[in-house]
């Protein structure tokens, strides 16, 4: 089936510092989706991509549609200790309601 | 407004017994997906159902596993017999294209462990 290559796998940072991570594929999507992972709880959205190249934000954190369509990123800016968790990408394509998920990006914020 | 409602969120159960997990989705809300996470695996789409007909169930694993939804607001998954690689966290999330977007909304996950 489809993927996503997602990295980096985990991050460790200092509080205060800026977060950048991405996912890939080798197939065209029609909408990025980035979502956040508490433990014990499930995957909350962040931010949703329809159109290449779109640039959107949330608070701090700002996430992009790139241009081919099969890839996007996320950044966190000034990073605190609650943007600790997991954070997944999901990619839907053309025709499907369905969700191809990364593996995640586990974040870890030190005060 | 309540989010997506999902029960039991803890299940322990012995190898063979029959599990049901129970799914409420977002009011309004047309699409249902149900998702098995595991860290080897990662998210996996088991199941998802459009108005309540299975659209796509090419994610179960296996004859043990069912899903039903008999109405708009309720839809449950079953696993008969239970196996301990069943083990796994199961989420339900909703969507509802027709209000111009295409997010789904996880439920907070029920985490079954089979022994």
């Amino acid at each position: 089936g489809q993927q996503l290559n997602q990295s980096p796998q985990s991050m460790f940072i200092q509080e205060g510092e800026d977060v950048s991570m991405n996912c890939t594929s080798s197939s065209i999507f029609n909408t990025w989706l980035w979502y956040k992972q508490d433990p014990g709880e499930g995957p909350v959205l962040l931010i949703a991509l329809y159109k290449a190249g779109e640039l959107t934000s949330n608070g701090r954190l700002t996430a992009q549609f790139g241009i081919t369509r099969k890839d996007s990123f996320l950044n966190i800016s000034a990073s605190i200790p609650s943007d600790v968790g997991i954070y997944f990408c999901a990619g839907q394509q053309g025709g499907s309601e369905k969700l191809v998920f990364g593996k995640g990006t586990k974040l870890t914020v030190n005060p | 407004d309540a989010g997506v409602i999902q029960s039991p969120r803890h299940e322990v159960t012995e190898m063979g017994q029959e599990v049901t997990l129970r799914c409420k989705p977002i009011s309004g809300h047309d699409y249902l997906f149900w998702y098995r996470q595991t860290m080897m695996r990662g998210l996996e789409l088991l199941i998802y159902f459009n108005n309540n007909v299975p659209i796509d169930d090419s994610g179960m694993p296996e004859d043990r596993f069912s899903a039903k939804m008999p109405n708009a607001s309720f839809s449950t998954l079953k696993i008969q017999p239970s196996e301990p690689r069943d083990s796994a966290v199961y989420f339900c999330a909703s969507s509802s294209p027709e209000l111009g977007a295409n997010e789904q909304f996880f439920g907070p996950g029920t985490r079954l462990t089979v022994l």
